[in-house]
């Protein structure tokens, strides 16, 4: 079957940096995809890797090990803004998304 | 508009009504999707359409329906809803699929409740 594990839950402290790991075992890969979903607000495009190594976005860097079917949202200079929760997903040999169930982020002052 | 609408925000229904739960997209997308999201599970696809006059089935399409008449719409139906069905939907659209998809811009999301 197919497979995204990702971290239930975190927390951080604001300023801080965080990773959250995203382990994939799908049937194909053609990409995988970080978004961020705020608390009853929709999830929002942050960042896709389809070549191993990093993606620099401002705050936000993605990596990916394509050989090892991990990947990582590594987030700087927390915000409280940045409590939400990260989902990865997986685009399959079917061209089909794939998601995990999402980390939820928790910032502490 | 700008983006994605759904309506209706959300819903209680009885169970064995008939729901339509309605998507619009302003973006000229090829693609679009129907999401639901339940709590510790991961978004599921339950229909897709790659372009207009075109539908597949996803990952849960049991007891769900959907039609794509134009680009701009794609509502999914339910035909007579069940307690399990109770989730938040997301309708969600991408400018291309397949080889070349791109990244998929999602709706507010519909909360159902089906009682």
């Amino acid at each position: 079957g197919q497979n995204i594990d990702q971290p239930t839950e975190m927390t951080a402290t604001e300023g801080a940096i965080v990773q959250i790991n995203c382990t994939y075992q799908t049937s194909g890969f053609n990409g995988l995809f970080w978004y961020q979903q705020h608390a009853g607000e929709a999830p929002t495009f942050l960042s896709y890797n389809v070549l191993d190594g990093l993606e620099e976005k401002g705050r936000f860097s993605s990596f990916l090990s394509r050989s090892k079917g991990y990947s990582y949202l590594l987030l700087k200079e927390l915000q409280m803004k940045d409590s939400a929760s990260y989902l990865c997903a997986v685009l399959d040999s079917n061209y089909q998304l794939i998601w995990g169930a999402g980390t939820k982020l928790i910032i502490k002052p | 508009i700008a983006g994605i609408t759904q309506a209706p925000t959300s819903q209680i229904l009885a169970a064995g009504r008939r729901m339509t739960l309605r998507c619009t997209q302003d973006m000229r997308h090829n693609a679009m999707y129907w999401y639901r999201q339940d709590l510790g599970l991961g978004l599921r696809l339950i229909h897709y359409s790659n372009t207009a006059g075109t539908t597949g089935k996803g990952e849960v399409p049991d007891g769900y329906s959907v039609s794509r008449a134009n680009t701009d719409d794609f509502p999914l139906t339910l035909a007579s809803a069940v307690p399990s069905q109770t989730s938040v939907y997301f309708c969600a659209s991408s400018r291309t699929s397949g080889e070349n998809t791109d990244t998929q811009y999602f709706g507010p999301g519909t909360r159902l409740t089906v009682l």
